[in-house]
């Protein structure tokens, strides 16, 4: 069975860092075709991809964002850790880790994502 | 940035009808080397994250019931409930992973009538 489980810090202030972990279970992510995604969400809006770091070590940040924003994994640990620097209270949201879906009976990457974590609030404020 | 345009942003269902939602790319997302389209949904109810519906536009995910079918190609994808049932209250969400960043439409929500 597959878990994550986002954590960090629920008030921070503006120009500070923040830095998120996914802790997760039931895969690894030296496995083949494996991906962990962040996903944030402000409050009654829509979902904002912000990174997804995979396997191979491969990453991927929303260009948007890509000067503020370092995905690492620790595959030891089984966690997915996500810094964004320079944080403003626009930055305040949910923020989701999932996994990316493996390949169905096609053989293809599929970069959606079928299990996510609860999600970790932040808010940004001083 | 592939922009994700959905429509409408809410719509009310009769329990036992059809609900249909549409979102339109601002490029094409189908692959020609493989002649997939590169689109999910996902349903959210209130308080939970989401939850994949469909992927590749079309297939459905594991466990989820037949009443969900996405269609479409290209530019333009279809989120069909086929008869609404209680639990399905939500937003919905579709979503291209074509390219980076990966985008997502701004929702539609679900009620009953």
């Amino acid at each position: 069975q597959i878990t994550l489980k986002e954590s960090g810090p629920t008030l921070v202030k503006p120009t500070q860092t923040l830095t998120l972990t996914c802790t997760f279970s039931g895969f690894s992510l030296s496995t083949d075709g494996v991906g962990v995604g962040w996903i944030r969400q402000p409050t009654g809006k829509a979902l904002e991809w912000l990174a997804v770091i995979y396997w191979n070590d491969d990453k991927r940040c929303s260009p948007s964002l890509k000067s503020r924003l370092t995905i690492t994994k620790d595959t030891s640990k089984n966690q997915v850790v996500l810094t964004m620097t320079n944080m403003d209270p626009v930055d305040t949201a949910t923020y989701y880790c999932a996994h990316r879906r493996l390949p169905d009976s096609s053989g293809y990457y599929v970069d959606a994502f079928d299990i996510w974590g609860q999600g970790t609030m932040v808010t940004v404020s001083s | 940035d592939i922009v994700m345009t959905q429509s409408p942003d809410s719509l009310a269902v009769s329990l036992g009808e059809r609900a249909t939602i549409n979102c339109k790319s601002s490029q094409s997302v189908l692959n020609s080397s493989n002649n997939k389209n590169y689109v999910a949904w996902y349903q959210q109810k209130r308080g939970q994250p989401p939850k994949l519906l469909i992927y590749w536009a079309s297939t459905r995910e594991s466990g989820v019931p037949d009443r969900f079918s996405g269609s479409g190609s290209g530019t333009d994808f279809t989120l069909t409930i086929s008869s609404l049932q209680a639990e399905d209250v939500a937003v919905y969400y579709c979503q291209q992973y074509y390219d980076t960043p990966q985008t997502f439409g701004q929702g539609t929500k679900v009620e009953i009538k």
